[in-house]
């Protein structure tokens, strides 16, 4: 299948700092990328929508000034956490929509720990 | 929101036995799929079912869905304790930028050797 990668797979960060998590599409080019967020012991929840060369779509209670997200290629997207806090710390997961077999491929996840 | 539910929220068998998860929804799909994932790693895409079928099989995966009653169940045969994972059923809505997936809650299995 596709690969999609994250980088940094895991980051320790000071409260205040701001964090920036890259997703790739390795093989393919993806349009349409989503970015979830995963508590321990939970599920994924969906927190934005990110489409090449136009705004990200929120999840209703997701701030869009505190995770900046931007897509900028076709095979990239970013999100920012701005000014994290401990309560940020979680594992932040990407995926991209590849349109022909119309999939989304998973990323490997970046854990996120705000001190 | 997550929409689905799924029971049991943990099972634990011995190897050799048959494992049997079950994901409910609420809303219409276009599809359903079944992902697995080990433990603070990313998600592995296992096996996807349309609206329109009923049931599918991958190796010793299968799918059941039932859209007259909104729900979903997984079994694993003959399952290894490699198989220790959570699983998650995701609902597919497809929209005009893409398919969204909403997530279940997840069934955390433990195989014992």
């Amino acid at each position: 299948g596709a690969v999609v990668s994250q980088h940094p797979s895991w980051v320790i960060c000071k409260s205040g700092t701001s964090v920036k998590i890259e997703c790739r599409s390795l093989d393919f080019q993806a349009t349409t990328m989503f970015w979830y967020r995963q508590f321990p012991k939970q599920s994924l929840m969906l927190m934005a929508t990110s489409n090449e060369g136009s705004k990200a779509t929120y999840e209703q209670g997701v701030e869009k000034d505190k995770f900046l997200i931007n897509h900028a290629s076709l095979t990239l997207s970013t999100l920012t956490v701005t000014s994290a806090h401990p309560e940020d710390s979680s594992f932040y997961i990407c995926s991209a929509w590849d349109s022909g077999p119309d999939t989304q491929y998973f990323g490997p996840g970046t854990r996120l720990t705000v001190l | 929101s997550q929409q689905g539910e799924e029971d049991p929220q943990a099972l634990s068998i011995q190897e050799g036995e048959n494992a049997t998860m079950n994901c409910s929804y609420k809303t219409s799909i276009n599809n359903l799929q079944w992902y697995r994932q080990n433990s603070g790693r990313g998600l592995v895409h296992l096996i996807l079912i349309r609206s329109n079928e009923r049931e599918k099989h991958s190796g010793r995966l299968r799918v059941t869905l039932d859209t007259s009653k909104k729900s979903s169940s997984l079994l694993i045969t003959a399952s290894r304790a490699a198989d220790t994972a959570s699983y998650f059923c995701a609902t597919v809505l497809r929209g005009t930028s893409g398919s969204r997936l909403t997530f279940g809650e997840g069934t955390q299995l433990t195989v014992n050797p």
